[in-house]
């Protein structure tokens, strides 16, 4: 099983600024990989796939990058919608599908 | 619009067994793969299991496997997941989600419904 694991656990962020979101793999997954936003009380909601394919209806400011192990996405400039619990997960080599923990993004 | 929503959710036992559904709108539900993940009150997600669009192929997360079986009714644009031997450890928020052909045949969930509840507890 390959393990996702994201930092950091929590980033404090002032609107306006950029938030860069890391996550690592335990084992390559090559491009195979998806992110996602979760706020309180929402289901998760996919921002990005292919590591930096943006889903439908993502703002230009979610972007995805990486490939092998390494990723990150970077939200350029934070909007006040944009505070919330972001979840990357893999899919190079499922089942199982695996998610990193979450790292959440507040208002600093 | 692509609409999901869970139902069958609840306060049951341990040992005791639980049907969940999944009702689909909005798209043509026999073309797509679905999935089941879970959250823990306040944890992360976890997959759970995946059905292939036509029902061919079912897998499981080794948590659930020979506990839960996941299966649909495209006739009634319905999917299942039937939680047998349920244990404290299966409480959580148990979302369905649709899985778009682009991500690798299935392995991202591009809609997701807003989740019902599963208590496990004595």
């Amino acid at each position: 099983e390959i393990v996702m694991t994201q930092s950091p656990a929590t980033l404090s962020v002032s609107p306006g600024e950029r938030a860069t979101l890391s996550c690592t793999a335990s084992q390559s997954v090559s491009t195979k990989l998806a992110w996602y936003q979760q706020k309180p009380g929402q289901a998760p909601r996919l921002l990005i796939y292919d590591a930096s394919t943006r889903a439908t209806g993502i703002p230009a400011r979610f972007s995805g990058s990486g490939s092998g192990t390494e990723f990150t996405l970077t939200i350029s400039s934070l909007q006040s919608e944009d505070f919330a619990v972001f979840y990357c997960q893999q899919y190079n080599n499922w089942p199982p599908l695996t998610f990193g923990g979450g790292t959440k993004v507040e208002i600093k | 619009q692509v609409q999901l929503v869970e139902s069958g959710g609840g306060v049951v036992q341990p040992g005791r067994s639980l049907r969940l559904s999944c009702a689909a709108s909005g798209f043509t539900f026999s073309s797509y793969a679905m999935h089941w993940v879970r959250q823990a009150p306040a944890k992360g997600l976890e997959w759970v299991a995946v059905i292939w669009h036509d029902g061919s192929r079912q897998y499981y997360a080794d948590s659930v496997k020979g506990r839960f079986t996941i299966s649909r009714d495209s006739s009634k644009n319905t999917l299942y997941l039937q939680m047998d031997s349920l244990r404290a450890e299966d409480t959580a928020l148990y979302y369905c989600g649709r899985a778009p052909p682009h991500c690798s045949g299935g392995g991202c969930g591009d809609y997701w419904g807003q989740g019902t509840l599963v208590t496990v507890s004595s």
